[in-house]
């Protein structure tokens, strides 16, 4: 079956831009994530929505970063006035419901490069 | 300091030999333990989930302390297939969203 996906895949932006990462969860999954990655460094949780509602947001690192997902399944994480500390793998995961107990499936992510 | 610690590596094996990893994490409301897989360039997969009591699978085998807020995983006759960066993960019991906190992951490079 269809995992999670992401586009697009790379994204190469210059500073000040702005930018929109797409994501599409399983179908039907209530859960979605999305995580930050540095190159060198393990995931790091930015924000959390259980259908759609942004039940957490506490990850995101600026008031650039926003997050959405207004119809409960797609979600797209927009980030403001791009800096180079932007860059990174953005990942998407989701899982069948909110608790750790559900695995989270990852997409394959979006790879920002700011120059 | 970061929450989940592990030493970064790399861990340079042959083929066949016995590896270890341990990851340490400092908040005690931790309550699920997981190790991940990330091949390079590739999402992170759930290798296995972690238990007080340890667990095994094939050649994996993971354990948790809790008293010393510890996990290890061991790999018993490494492939090469097993090359990877595996990440040590916790999450909070007090979340009920299931956010994960990664370590900086640990590099394996299995030789011929």
């Amino acid at each position: 079956g269809a995992g999670v996906s992401q586009s697009p895949r790379y994204k190469v932006a210059k500073r000040g831009q702005d930018v929109a990462l797409r994501c599409d969860p399983i179908s039907g999954h209530v859960s979605l994530f999305w995580y930050q990655q540095a190159l060198g460094q393990g995931p790091e949780f930015l924000t959390y929505f259980q259908n759609e509602a942004q039940l957490d947001k506490s990850g995101l690192p600026s008031d650039r970063f926003f997050a959405e997902r207004p119809e409960g399944s797609v979600s797209t994480l927009k980030i403001q006035r791009t800096q180079q500390e932007d860059s990174a793998v953005y990942l998407c995961a989701s899982s069948l419901s909110g608790g750790p107990k559900y695995e989270q499936y990852f997409g394959p992510g979006t790879r920002l490069t700011v120059t | 300091r970061k929450e989940v610690e592990q030493d970064p590596g790399p861990f340079n094996v042959p083929e066949g030999a016995t590896v270890a990893f341990n990851c340490t994490y400092s908040n005690s409301a931790s309550q699920s333990f997981f190790w991940y897989r990330q091949d390079c360039r590739k999402e992170p997969k759930l290798l296995m989930s972690v238990y007080s009591s340890g667990n095994e699978d094939g050649r994996f085998t993971a354990q948790l302390n809790r008293a010393s807020q510890y996990i290890s995983l061991l790999i018993r006759d490494s492939k090469l297939s097993d090359s990877a960066t595996y990440l040590c993960v916790v999450s909070h019991g007090s979340s009920n969203t299931g956010k994960l906190i990664f370590g900086q992951g640990t590099t394996l490079q299995v030789k011929p």
